[in-house]
């Protein structure tokens, strides 16, 4: 299953380092996502970008800082994380954005914050 | 907010055993999605119900919305091994494009 793709898939990160988690879609899809999940919560949704504009932000801390150069990659800023931050990180994509469009997921990044 | 329930949170059985898993909500959505997820991977789509009332069927796998679009079912016939894994719903509500999703429910089926 390549039509999500995600780099690095685990990442261990101190709390004034700076990283980055990329994502790339092969799919020809409009819409891309960052999910946060962490164990005994829903998947909880961070960023929405349709046609490389932003159209949602869930009230993410800045400490996340997302960038979507085109409609196919992806981009996860960090710093200065907290240890609480740490979970693993979905990226998915779906044809559009409006309507009830099937969303397609990558493998995720482990993320571990010492 | 709107919220997906599901019930069972873990369930462990014997490879060959029936299984139904629930989906409920007190919302309405417009389609209703399945996935399921192992251990390190991302969730994998098995299947979108968009009409109340639909029935899909997927190998031993059979999905049900319900008539008033507010729940789902999945039901499992004679299990195996390689059914273990996180099985999620998440429902299309009123935000477009914005999915809810459910916190899952864990399956084991031992040999």
């Amino acid at each position: 299953e390549t039509g999500v793709t995600q780099t690095p898939r685990h990442l261990v990160m101190g709390m004034t380092n700076k990283k980055s988690l990329k994502c790339e879609q092969h799919l020809g899809h409009n819409a891309m996502y960052w999910y946060k999940q962490s164990a005994k919560k829903p998947l909880e949704l961070m960023f929405v970008y349709s046609l490389e504009e932003r159209v949602e932000n869930n009230s993410v801390p800045s400490r996340f800082s997302p960038e979507c150069p085109n409609s196919s990659h992806l981009f996860l800023h960090l710093h200065t994380l907290q240890p609480e931050d740490s979970a693993l990180y979905l990226c998915a994509s779906s044809q559009e954005f409006e309507g009830a469009y099937e969303q397609y997921f990558g493998p995720g990044t482990r993320l571990t914050v010492t | 907010t709107q919220l997906l329930e599901q019930s069972p949170q873990f369930l462990s059985i014997q490879e060959g055993e029936n299984l139904t898993v629930y989906c409920n909500s007190s919302s309405v959505f417009s389609s209703l999605q399945w996935y399921r997820q192992e251990p390190g991977e991302g969730p994998v789509l098995l299947v979108t119900v968009v009409t109340g009332g639909e029935v899909k069927k997927l190998k031993r796998l059979t999905f049900q919305f319900g008539d008033a679009r507010k729940d789902s079912s999945l039901h499992i016939t004679a299990a195996q091994p390689g059914d273990t894994g996180l099985y999620l719903c998440a429902g299309a509500g009123s935000t477009l494009g914005r999915l809810y999703f459910g916190r899952g429910t864990q399956l084991t089926v031992w040999p």
